[in-house]
């Protein structure tokens, strides 16, 4: 089954300490993406990635980090999560930057205390 | 100006009834447009593609595109409780996927 697997799908964790939130998809793409979703901000992108080794930021990259070292995979890491970045993830992958009908993840819920 | 604009309502519909969600966008470079459909708390799931000018019909969906007046709309037919969700507008541009901030839709029985 095709599908964008997301890890975890929930997380509460205390300010300064790192996580990873990983991300893996089955369908071959080139294109994948982190967005953040909060109440009346809509979807905002934080980094994207055109294909392995190749990422760029997106409208809200501070505080986050990620990697392409395999083209199935694209983990956020968050080095020193804050409070303000308590939101609702999701990863997305396309098949490329024409083709952008976008996959979505589960979603993983973050709390930052 | 907001890249991609929805009405966030709620709106609000009976059963049965012709739902008509709208999306105006900026960017007259922007390729190709999507809907989106997002439960409370679940990820969004692509319901409808368009990239050329006119209508694409799908099932009880219509989406309708027109490059002119920048704008792209989804029509529900035969409304169901189960259609209530948040309607995403999605845009590509220039590579780039920009969201709208979304519509809610309540159908009532």
């Amino acid at each position: 089954e095709a599908q964008v697997t997301q890890n975890p799908r929930y997380l509460i964790t205390v300010t300064g300490k790192k996580l990873t939130v990983t991300c893996s998809q089955n369908m071959n793409h080139e294109y994948m993406s982190w967005y953040r979703q909060d109440p009346g901000l809509g979807l905002r992108q934080i980094y994207y990635s055109m294909n392995v080794e190749v990422t760029d930021k997106g409208d809200v990259p501070e505080g986050y980090k990620v990697s392409r070292k395999e083209k199935r995979n694209f983990p956020l890491i968050l080095e020193s999560p804050s409070p303000n970045q308590t939101s609702l993830y999701f990863c997305a992958s396309s098949f490329n930057l024409k083709n952008t009908e976008a996959f979505f993840g589960q979603g993983t819920r973050l709390t930052v205390v | 100006q907001k890249e991609v604009e929805q009405n966030s309502g709620p709106l609000s519909v009976p059963e049965g009834a012709i739902a008509s969600l709208n999306c105006t966008y900026s960017d007259r470079g922007s390729q190709s447009f999507f809907w989106y459909r997002q439960y409370s708390g679940k990820s969004p799931e692509l319901i409808m593609s368009i990239y050329s000018n006119g209508d694409k019909e799908d099932g009880r969906f219509t989406a309708q595109l027109n490059k002119a007046s920048q704008y792209v709309s989804l029509l529900i037919r035969d409304s169901q409780p189960s259609d209530s969700a948040t309607y995403l507008c999605a845009v590509n541009r220039r590579g780039k996927l920009i969201f709208g901030q979304g519509t809610e839709l309540s159908v009532k029985p």
